[in-house]
């Protein structure tokens, strides 16, 4: 069965860097996401994606955040300058239908 | 905005109870609703998911029912395993929200021996 894949699965990082986590989605879906969750919390939508833009983003994606989808089959989250606010897991989604998402397997990103 | 309010946790059970987390859900159109697990230690996946009113999403012995009338979308599951333990997001989505899904606080749920 096809899935949704994520590297990498875990991401250390100096407060101030630059962080790129990948996602691999479904290969026939058109609909792209990131989602967050701060260690203990509830999941977060930041940012859906489709046809090479953003339709839709929360307030947490702010300007230190940006999607990408560089070629046929990655997209990216990239945050510019990390914040230790920012550790949390990172959940890449897809879907083909609207109303049906797939969730990769995250990628937990710690901030020191 | 749309959201959903699930039961607070933790949630634990002996091994054959029966189980029931309660959601409910606010929102100005006819969402989508879903239960996903989180395993501990992995990401999320989708357990069950109903796309409107009257219908019942079931796998692996849960069951959820997509009442309108009293806007929820209780999970049930008639005897648990140890195996289920876990954590559980009731969520949503619509089109009018461009599709995010909106996801409750999430259920912890302890199965006992």
């Amino acid at each position: 069965e096809p899935e949704v894949t994520q590297t990498p699965s875990h991401q250390v990082t100096q407060m101030g860097q630059e962080v790129i986590l990948r996602c691999v989605p479904i290969s026939n879906h058109l609909y792209f996401y990131w989602y967050r969750q701060i260690l203990g919390q509830k999941v977060e939508f930041l940012v859906s994606f489709y046809n090479n833009e953003i339709s839709e983003k929360s307030e947490i994606f702010d300007d230190q955040f940006s999607v990408e989808r560089p070629d046929g089959s990655n997209f990216t989250l990239k945050i510019r300058s990390t914040k230790l606010e920012d550790s949390a897991m990172y959940f890449c989604a897809s879907s083909v239908l609207k109303y049906e998402q797939y969730f990769g397997p995250g990628t937990r990103l710690t901030v020191t | 905005g749309d959201s959903v309010t699930q039961m607070e946790g933790p949630v634990t059970l002996s091994e054959e109870a029966f189980l029931t987390i309660n959601c409910t859900y606010t929102a100005t159109g006819y969402p989508s609703l879903f239960w996903y697990v989180q395993y501990p230690g992995e990401g999320l996946q989708l357990l069950l998911k109903a796309t409107k009113a009257d219908d019942k999403g079931s796998n692996k012995g849960f069951e959820a029912t997509y009442r309108k009338e009293t806007t929820s979308f209780h999970l049930e599951k008639g005897s648990v395993q140890v195996s289920d333990s876990a954590v559980y997001f009731c969520a949503l989505s619509a089109p009018y929200n461009n599709n995010d899904m909106r996801f409750g606080a999430g259920t912890r749920l302890t199965v006992k021996p």
